[in-house]
């Protein structure tokens, strides 16, 4: 057990639909990092919250957004959902800012499917 | 631009012998981190191992250790003993700061098998 939660676990919704993944980081991370895992793109980093304020940003699409709450929280909101949206959203945490000093600890995922 | 690449879809080893799992990278950084990731068929990842691009001896965790040359811009993973538990989908990336911020790149896997 990595220490992140993610809820919930599956997630099953129809094209056009909003959604939002939850993620709660390892007790004292204050960095919060999405990613993405679909079968033909492989593993993608979306974004990166530090302390409330993004810090880096991926591959994201403009249908999607994320925030970090002060309790250190994170959403990923979906919205305008397509089949190809289907995937394994990861949440990671780590320690530090400094994204290269830090391991990231990963929750074990939102399996997202879009019908 | 930063890239990662594992040419090794696929990898068999046998039972208590060891194994290599390639990986090389491109980056324009002067300072990065690369990783190492274990995905079981449960699907979790797992942290296995870091090497800062700074560090110069390899890094080791238990049976773990990256074989880094960095002149080759290579981080290769050493397995020792494999174990029929290291049968996953193992994942290498690096992390860095470029403009922008920082983001981190996953290569496309290495699935090992270890046979029994």
């Amino acid at each position: 057990d990595s220490g992140v939660t993610q809820t919930p676990k599956h997630l099953i919704t129809a094209t056009g639909q909003r959604v939002t993944l939850r993620c709660s980081p390892r007790s004292g991370d204050l960095s919060v990092y999405w990613y993405q895992q679909s079968l033909d793109q492989g593993l993608q980093f979306l974004i990166q919250y530090y302390n409330g304020e993004e810090r880096a940003k991926g591959n994201i699409l403009e249908r999607f957004s994320a925030q970090q709450f002060p309790d250190l929280h994170s959403e990923l909101n979906l919205s305008s959902l397509e089949l190809g949206d289907s995937a394994l959203y990861f949440c990671a945490s780590s320690a530090g800012r400094v994204a290269g000093a830090h391991e990231q600890y990963f929750g074990p995922g939102t399996r997202l499917t879009v019908t | 631009a930063q890239k990662i690449t594992q040419t090794q879809p696929g990898m068999f080893v046998q039972e208590k012998e060891a194994v290599t799992l390639d990986c090389t990278y491109d980056t324009s950084d002067p300072s990065y981190g690369l990783f190492w990731y274990k995905q079981p068929s449960s699907g979790e990842m797992i942290f296995l191992i870091y090497q800062g691009s700074y560090d110069q001896q390899n890094a080791t965790e238990g049976r773990y250790s990256l074989n880094f040359q960095k002149a080759r811009k290579s981080a290769n993973l050493v397995i020792s003993a494999s174990q029929l538990g290291d049968s996953a989908m193992y994942f290498c990336a690096m992390r860095g700061a470029n403009t922008g911020g920082f983001k981190t790149i996953f290569g496309a896997g290495t699935r090992l098998f270890v046979k029994a």
